[in-house]
């Protein structure tokens, strides 16, 4: 079974770009969720799709957001990045009461 | 509100000794609860989980967990730390119908 796939796999934009992070779950999954972590810190959640829609989402400004697609893989957009927006987003996809994470996308701002 | 503490950001051991690594939780109702481990520069890895049942849960690696219910606590061991379970250990809940929540991470150093 494939696991959750994330690309690209590292980033590099400017202040004031915008990034699209893309992720692929296990076949089956319909739930995709993102987390932010900055270098030192734990896990923030970020957003939750579910079967399309978004179910929840963190404490997070409106620059991010995202989507999920009729196939359930889904997009993270991060729009007038700031320096702090540096950090590993890790897509995971879920299955009942368990998540699998990808390996993340290596995400700097400069 | 939700809540998973890991009281120690790092944890010190040396090889051949048990390690624990602690968590505590503040949920409504019975969450499940998870432990998840993550390596320099990649995602985080399945350990373990508790649904129900033997308050001991055996995972991968040879890593166990100890639920007690009364002191909402989900404590991470193992018996024979390696080097190589050098890395950070993230405790997580999954309050039924909710969002995961996640601890803030205690980073495990096992030395030679």
């Amino acid at each position: 079974e494939a696991g959750v796939t994330q690309s690209p796999t590292h980033l590099i934009k400017t202040r004031g770009q915008q990034a699209t992070l893309r992720c692929s779950p296990i076949s089956g999954h319909t739930s995709v969720y993102w987390y932010q972590q900055a270098l030192g810190l734990g896990l923030q959640f970020l957003l939750w799709y579910d079967e399309g829609e978004e179910r929840n989402r963190g404490n997070f400004p409106p620059r991010f957001s995202g989507r999920q697609f009729p196939n359930y893989s889904s997009e993270l957009n991060v729009n007038a990045l700031e320096l702090e927006d540096s950090a590993l987003y890790l897509c995971a996809s879920s299955r009942v009461h368990e998540q699998f994470f990808g390996p993340g996308t290596r995400l700097t701002v400069l | 509100a939700q809540s998973v503490a890991q009281p120690e950001d790092q944890v010190n051991v040396a090889e051949g000794n048990p390690l624990t690594v602690k968590c505590t939780y503040s949920v409504s109702g019975n969450p499940y609860l998870f432990w998840y481990v993550q390596y320099p520069n990649r995602g985080l890895q399945f350990l373990l989980k508790y649904i129900t049942g033997d308050n001991l849960v055996k995972g991968s690696y040879g890593f166990e967990a100890e639920f007690n219910k009364s002191q909402t606590s989900f404590h991470l061991k193992k018996p024979s730390a390696l080097v190589s379970d050098s890395a950070l250990y993230f405790c997580a809940v999954f309050p039924y119908g909710q969002n995961f929540v996640f601890g803030p991470g205690t980073r495990l150093s096992v030395l030679p």
